[in-house]
């Protein structure tokens, strides 16, 4: 199985909502990562975790907020967002984050509208 | 700071030609390469991956280059077809200094005409 999953696949939200995105892998990966993708632009790294511990935050702003409960599973927490957040939001995971030789895995991408 | 650059950024072919997409990086220190495919809206699939210590890699009607020392890496798409229409992103990962995610180019938007 190298699959990388994400629910959902659409979500419509306003400025006051809460919501999350989820993502999941049963590859055993242990490096797993959310990206941004505005259109037309490559995707922009926000999180990396390790072995569940955050290890890269690219200066996101808090109202995002992203979990690992266990080392298959990556939630991102939505709050207050604008609609400049509007964006494709994207998954993936990749044996060790360290064992630079491993391929990322991508999921389908959760396609997100602030209104 | 490693910058990755992709030309052409789009391409429009007829059906049946082979066609080479290039990218290139500042920064000759990478752990390896990675070359991928988006299609509208979807996420990325990941084509082919090249160690910094290998030239090329095959899968099928792709071939991937890899000049470290230059900075340059090629793929080449033999007999394209339209179904091959999507976007090709190239992505390095530097080595490691603690933290090092892929840096990826903006992407070669390709349209295979029938």
């Amino acid at each position: 199985d190298t699959e990388v999953t994400q629910t959902p696949k659409h979500l419509v939200m306003g400025m006051t909502n809460k919501k999350s995105l989820k993502c999941e892998q049963h590859m055993g990966h242990r490096a797993m990562y959310w990206y941004k993708q505005k259109a037309k632009k490559p995707p922009e790294l926000m999180f990396v975790y390790s072995y569940e511990k955050l290890s890269i935050n690219e200066s996101v702003p808090s109202r995002f907020s992203p979990e690992c409960p266990n080392s298959s599973l990556l939630n991102l927490h939505l709050h207050a967002l604008q609609p400049e957040d509007s964006a494709l939001y994207l998954c993936a995971s990749s044996q060790d984050r360290l064992a630079g030789g491993q391929t990322q895995y991508f999921g389908p991408g959760t396609r997100l509208l602030v209104l | 700071k490693q910058e990755v650059t992709q030309i052409p950024a789009a391409l429009s072919v007829p059906e049946g030609e082979n066609l080479v997409l290039n990218c290139s990086f500042t920064d000759s220190a990478i752990y390896n390469l990675q070359w991928f495919r988006q299609d509208p809206g979807k996420g990325l699939t990941s084509l082919l991956l090249i160690q910094s210590s290998q030239r090329e890699q095959t899968s099928g009607r792709l071939n991937a280059s890899l000049d470290k020392s230059s900075g340059r890496s090629t793929l080449y798409i033999a007999a394209s077809q339209p179904g091959d229409s999507a976007t090709y992103l190239c992505a390095v990962r530097p080595l490691p200094s603690g933290n090092t995610p892929l840096v990826f180019g903006k992407g070669t938007r390709l349209s295979v005409i029938a």
